[in-house]
């Protein structure tokens, strides 16, 4: 089946550091959402990208998907205290309502 | 704030209970899903509802039940379940196409003795 694996597993930052997780997919996706989980907290959508290479961004979020369309990346610049949890990334494909979710990465920020 | 609400918010039981998860929303969304989620794992699809009829079920042991009595309720029935259960039981809506975001809500916690 489907397979969406994430790294890292985890990543501790100082508070102003850059930080990347990366998202690759066993099958081509139709699409590809960001969710981000707070600690105790349930998954938040954060967006969407479609097309092949697109890139969007979010204040210091900046997300990019591939050109095959199976990998995606979410960059965080200068990272603070409120972007600690865990990202997740979650791809459609064939079957429109079925999302599988990434592995994700948690992230730890600290002063 | 959570637009997806889910009752209760905790729940221990022992394995021979039979207890009820509820989910309401009213964003007037037609797709709506229980997912099971362990520790420092991500969420995995239980059931998928669209337009109030089941449209999936990933292979979930019979001992969980879904419900959808109408377009804004989600229940998940369970029934003699065993203690690898306990778990984050997330409901979600969407509109039933797959550019849509989903909307959880806060979670089940589940603990079965």
């Amino acid at each position: 089946g489907q397979q969406v694996m994430q790294i890292p597993q985890y990543q501790h930052v100082q508070e102003g550091e850059d930080f990347t997780t990366y998202c690759n997919s066993s099958t081509t996706l139709s699409n590809i959402q960001w969710y981000k989980q707070r600690p105790g907290g349930h998954p938040v959508f954060l967006i969407q990208l479609v097309k092949s290479g697109e890139v969007k961004k979010q204040k210091r979020l900046t997300f990019q998907f591939g050109e095959a369309k199976k990998n995606s990346s979410l960059h965080i610049t200068a990272t603070q205290t409120t972007d600690v949890g865990t990202y997740f990334c979650a791809g459609h494909t064939g079957t429109a309502s079925k999302l599988t979710f990434g592995t994700g990465t948690r992230l730890q920020v600290t002063l | 704030d959570t637009e997806v609400t889910q009752t209760p918010k905790h729940l221990v039981m022992g394995m021979t209970n039979k207890k009820s998860l509820k989910c309401e929303q009213h964003m007037g969304h037609r797709a709506m899903y229980w997912y099971k989620q362990k520790a420092k794992k991500p969420p995995e699809l239980m059931f998928v509802y669209s337009y109030e009829k089941l449209s999936i079920n990933e292979s979930v042991p019979s001992r969980f039940s879904p419900e959808c009595p109408n377009s804004s309720l989600l229940n998940l029935h369970l029934h003699a379940l065993q203690p690898e259960d306990s778990a984050l039981y997330l409901c979600a809506s969407s509109q039933p196409l797959s550019d849509q975001p989903q909307h959880f809500g806060d979670g089940t916690r589940l603990s079965i003795l």
